[in-house]
Parts: C-alpha cells; sequence; structure tokens
C-alpha cells in the first residue's frame, strides 16, 4: 500500500450541499495533489498543494477548493453540489512538488450527489 | 480534442494471449510518459514508466513514438490477473509542474 489514507471512503449528498473530503499523505510527503474521477473516464487534476499554498490548478470551478495543513494533510470542499460532482475523489501525495516526483495514490472517495 | 487518447475497449484476450493498445496525445510539448493499472473501484497504481528508446518490465513492453505521438503497451501471455483498465498518463513541460494527465482508459478482460 501507498500509505495514503482518505476519508470518508463513500459519502451520499444532495445538491447544493457542500462536502470536505479528507487525505493524509505518506509520511514525510509535503505535496499532495487532488484529482477526480468520473465513472468510466480518466482521473482530472483539479489542483496541488505544496506546503500549505495551491501549487497549481486544473480547469475547476472556484466552488472546488483546498487546505493544506502543517502536517501535510489536506482538504477538498467542494460548494453547492452539483449531479455531476459524482465521482470517485483521489488524492496523491509525492516526496516533493518537483516536476519529476512520483505521486502516490490512496484509495480515493466515491462521492455520490443526488 | 482531449489531452490524451485511448480506445476504451474492452479488449477481450484469451488467457495466454498478446494483447497491444495505443494511446495518443496532443501535446507535442509532453515531456514523460506513464502507463497507470487501475483495477476495480480501486486507485491507480504506477506499471511502468515509457521511454523513448522503448522499455520492458516483465511481460510488459512500452514503446513512444514522438513523431506520431502515441505510447503504446503490449502484454505477452497474458494472465487473468492482467485484467484491468489501464490508463495512459503525460507529463508536459516542467513549467507546466508535477501534473498528472492521464487517457480515459483502456479496459482489457483476460478469459479463460
Amino acid at each position: 500500500e501507498t500509505g495514503v489514507t482518505q476519508s470518508p471512503t463513500h459519502l451520499i449528498k444532495t445538491r447544493g450541499q457542500q462536502v470536505t473530503l479528507r487525505c493524509s499523505s505518506q509520511s514525510g510527503h509535503n505535496t499532495v495533489s487532488w484529482y477526480q474521477q468520473a465513472l468510466g473516464q480518466g482521473p482530472q487534476f483539479i489542483f496541488q498543494y505544496y506546503r500549505e499554498e495551491e501549487n497549481g490548478r486544473g480547469n475547476f470551478p472556484p466552488r472546488f477548493s483546498g487546505l493544506q495543513f502543517p502536517n501535510y494533510s489536506s482538504e477538498l470542499n467542494v460548494n453547492a453540489l452539483e449531479l455531476d460532482d459524482s465521482a470517485l475523489y483521489l488524492c496523491a501525495s509525492s516526496l516533493a512538488a518537483g516536476w519529476g516526483e512520483t505521486q502516490y495514490f490512496g484509495p480515493g472517495t466515491r462521492l455520490l450527489v443526488l | 480534442r482531449k489531452e490524451v487518447e485511448q480506445d476504451p475497449g474492452p479488449f477481450n484476450v484469451p488467457e495466454g494471449a498478446t494483447v497491444a493498445f495505443n494511446c495518443t496525445y496532443s501535446n507535442s510539448a509532453s515531456q514523460s510518459f506513464f502507463w497507470y493499472r487501475q483495477d476495480c473501484r480501486k486507485e491507480p497504481k504506477l506499471l511502468m514508466s515509457v521511454y523513448s528508446s522503448g522499455n520492458e518490465d516483465g511481460r510488459f513492453t512500452a514503446q513512444l513514438n514522438r513523431a506520431s505521438q502515441y505510447i503504446s503497451l503490449l502484454i505477452r501471455d497474458s494472465k487473468l490477473s492482467d485484467s484491468a483498465t489501464y490508463l495512459c498518463v503525460v507529463k508536459g513541460l516542467k513549467a507546466a509542474g508535477n501534473k498528472l494527465t492521464f487517457g480515459g482508459g483502456t479496459r482489457v478482460l483476460v478469459k479463460p
């Protein structure tokens, strides 16, 4: 296993609600990236956090926001949930934010929006 | 046009047979290439990096064709345990940061 953990494993919400997903990075890793994987598609990059700062963002609206804490764990927050937000949310940690660093994925949180 | 495109499959493969599939990428400046494996309802796991000269890891062979902007994966002597979705992954220029761009995946089903 990668040592990256995510919680919760599954979540059901209704449209308009807000959700917070959590990720604990592998020991010694200071960078966390978040990805959204809709059913039948590949993961899409949401954003990356490095030493508590956002360090790159994909094509996602501002209602997707994040945080990284001093222990390098991270949260993904999604406001005003839409049906299309239903997906597997993956976080990946890496030793640093450098281009060549390998990303290790957690098991994901499966979000269903009704 | 998607940045990384893959045939979704499924590729139905008899056990012991060879299967190969490609992935095309649109950004000619892409620098780094990988194949990930994803089992049903699990996270993606790195299968292998893809080098310009081509590389092999056991029964798996990856090739890169920069001129035509595609990478390939070949699996020899397929095992039932090779059944999975194979994700093609591309990294851009270093200035773009450590962001992975995934294709939609190719599903492979190995049958007895």
